[in-house]
């Protein structure tokens, strides 16, 4: 069974700090990776997509890839009180159809 | 721009009982889906429509019905709702195919209890 394994946290960080997010899956085959950022009681929201190994950025955001060792991370920088929420991080593989398999999320919470 | 429109937000059954969720997207994207989210257990995908006029089964099927009713509507049904199926259900669309149709926008959710 495709697995996709996130540490549920809480992740605690001060403000201004670098956020760590970490990520790991199962599937050698997967080809597409997704952080979604998801508020309390809200939907998910895309906020990353990484399809190749190595660094993609996005404003504050930074998508780390690493297919050897099957692992998937987030970076957040200059991390700010409006990014406390859950990131979901989401698999896809060719042998699912590129259907998603998403971890259980981690909380991060940015302290003032 | 409403996005991803899902009816209704909220909703109390007995087991045994039916409904539908209805879900509407205005993006004209091809693929729609329906997820559960369960505490614990993250998102898992019930069924999707990769096109209007098909549906294929995802990872949680048991107990639900779906209707692709054309390009933007996406239809949930419980047939006979049990306490097992208390969720979060999502419903979501994406544009793309192949790898980067996990590009998904999600609705703002359906929050059922079965009691």
């Amino acid at each position: 069974q495709k697995e996709v394994e996130q540490n549920s946290g809480p992740l605690s960080v001060p403000e201004g700090a670098i956020a760590s997010l970490n990520c790991t899956y199962s599937d050698r085959g997967s080809q597409s990776f997704f952080w979604y950022r998801q508020y309390s009681g809200k939907s998910p929201e895309l906020i990353m997509f990484i399809y190749s190994n190595g660094d993609k950025e996005d404003g504050r955001f930074t998508a780390q890839l690493n297919k050897a060792s099957q692992y998937v991370s987030l970076l957040i920088r200059d991390s700010q009180p409006s990014d406390s929420a859950t990131y979901l991080c989401a698999v896809g593989a060719r042998s699912s159809g590129d259907k998603l398999t998403f971890g259980t999320g981690t909380r991060l919470a940015v302290r003032p | 721009n409403a996005g991803v429109t899902q009816t209704p937000k909220f909703q109390v059954l007995k087991t045994g009982q039916s409904m539908t969720l209805q879900c509407a997207q205005d993006m004209n994207h091809n693929s729609m889906y329906w997820y559960r989210q369960d505490p614990g257990m993250g998102l898992r995908l019930i069924y999707y429509s990769a096109s209007e006029g098909t549906t294929d089964k995802g990872e949680v099927p048991n107990g639900y019905n779906v209707s692709r009713l054309n390009k933007r509507e996406f239809s949930l049904r419980l047939e006979s709702a049990a306490p097992s199926q208390t969720s979060v259900y999502f419903c979501a669309s994406s544009a793309a195919s192949g790898r980067a149709s996990g590009e998904l926008f999600f609705g703002e959710g359906s929050r059922l209890t079965v009691l």
